[in-house]
């Protein structure tokens, strides 16, 4: 079926290091995909999300291109904040049938 | 104020009781979703509804019930709670203008099942 795989966390950065946070995901079927961050005790929220091959998302320096053929959607910033610490979950939803899967979380840690 | 409200935020409770966790929404959102989250497992789906008059079963609703009350409100129960149920709980509306649209999701329930 369809699944969502996410990289273990959590992972621990300094601030202003380059983040990735790879994802990849199943390939039936066209869907779009997803970012979502959930800050601590908060829900979550969307990031960015990409609805065709080769698109990218991006928001808050945050970025994410669509790879078909890698069937994959990494996660990057550029340099992480402390304020960046939160759990990062990935996300794909088929057309037709609009039910998000998503990926276990991946928990980023940004020291200063 | 919020988009999305979930009360309680915070519930302890004792096996074999029944507890309702209620969702609210002003976003006027037809789609409506109840999913739990444990950790290493992120979040799965309880139950959804896409309108008033339709329910709809996820992966993991054994256990669980749910209401439609309104277009804003969703209910989720446990008619009679056990330990493996503690988890967290978010409710989540979504439009319907096309595949890529967005959930938003509420605070969270933090249930606590001793």
């Amino acid at each position: 079926g369809d699944s969502v795989t996410q990289m273990e966390g959590p992972v621990t950065l300094s601030e202003e290091a380059f983040l990735t946070i790879n994802c990849t995901y199943t390939a039936t079927g066209y869907p779009s995909l997803f970012w979502y961050v959930q800050y601590p005790g908060e829900g979550l929220q969307l990031l960015l999300k990409a609805t065709k091959a080769d698109d990218k998302g991006s928001n808050k320096g945050f970025e994410a291109t669509y790879r078909k053929e890698t069937t994959s959607f990494h996660l990057e910033k550029g340099s992480v904040q402390v304020s960046d610490s939160a759990v990062y979950f990935c996300a794909r939803k088929n057309t037709g049938f609009q039910k998000l899967v998503f990926g276990t979380g991946t928990r980023l840690l940004v020291s200063p | 104020d919020a988009d999305v409200t979930q009360t309680p935020r915070n519930r302890i409770t004792k096996t074999g009781k029944r507890i309702m966790l209620e969702c609210s929404q002003t976003k006027g959102h037809d789609r409506m979703y109840w999913y739990r989250q444990d950790p290493g497992l992120g979040l799965r789906l309880i139950y959804y509804s896409f309108d008033v008059k339709d329910i709809n079963k996820g992966e993991i609703s054994d256990g669980y019930s749910v209401s439609r009350q309104a277009q804003a409100k969703f209910s989720l129960s446990l008619e009679s709670a056990i330990p493996n149920q503690t988890a967290l709980y978010f409710c989540a509306t979504e439009g319907t203008s096309g595949s890529g649209d967005e959930q938003f999701f509420g605070p969270g329930t933090r249930l606590t099942v001793l």
